[in-house]
């Protein structure tokens, strides 16, 4: 069965500092990655995905994650943090799957990230 | 524009009493997903849907029973009410195309039993 890890279950940073929020997963096989963001009284808004190709992806406001097989982690990065960042970050995992198919998500369970002045 | 909204935002509810959530999507997905939210376990399935007229149980179903009416309508229906259930719900909709594997959340609805 597919499990994801977020080891950290909150993390303050000062703005401006760089952010590496932590995922490790468990899945045999190749998995579908994701990192999603729940900002305060809002529902969750897809930062970045991952899938087979190059580990390293992109994603909106700056954010990046890398991909690591031999460590089962998908970590999230990103250069400079903003206040406007504080939110909830969750981690999440899906099956490799043929297209039609049910994808069914397995989340972490998310770490609060708070940005001090 | 594309979205997931759900009602109500905000429900409070008697133990015993029976709650219905609803949830509407626009984006056409054949696929539709009611998770709740505690914190510690990040957002666990409890029902999901592969179009109207189908309901399958999620991870945690226990208490909770859904209904697909349409493409675009996917409802969870507590019958028993307990104040377990007080919690955060999420509904979703998504579909795989090609290689994408893609959730879109509503906003949630707050549900407290008491």
């Amino acid at each position: 069965a597919q499990s994801v890890t977020q080891p950290d279950a909150r993390v303050t940073v000062s703005e401006g500092a760089s952010l590496q929020l932590r995922c490790k997963y468990s899945y045999f096989g190749t998995p579908y990655l994701f990192w999603y963001v729940q900002y305060p009284r809002q529902g969750l808004q897809l930062l970045l995905k991952y899938y087979p190709g190059d580990p390293v992806v992109q994603g909106v406001n700056g954010f990046e994650a890398e991909f690591s097989k031999s460590n089962s982690s998908f970590h999230l990065r990103k250069a400079s943090v903003h206040w406007s960042d504080w939110a909830v970050y969750f981690c999440a995992v899906s099956p490799l799957l043929l297209s039609g198919s049910f994808n069914k998500l397995t989340f972490g369970a998310g770490t609060r990230l708070a940005v001090c002045p | 524009e594309a979205a997931v909204t759900q009602s109500p935002r905000n429900k409070v509810a008697v133990t015993g009493g029976k709650v219905t959530l609803s949830c509407n999507q626009t984006n056409n997905h054949n696929n539709m997903y009611w998770y709740r939210q505690d914190t510690g376990h990040g957002l666990r399935l409890i029902h999901y849907s592969y179009g109207a007229g189908s309901t399958e149980k999620g991870d945690i179903p226990d208490g909770y029973k859904a209904s697909r009416p349409s493409q675009e309508n996917f409802s969870l229906i507590l019958e028993l009410a307990t104040p377990s259930q007080t919690s955060v719900y999420f509904c979703a909709s998504g579909d795989l195309t090609g290689a994408y594997a893609e959730q879109f959340f509503g906003p949630g609805t707050r549900l407290t039993v008491l």
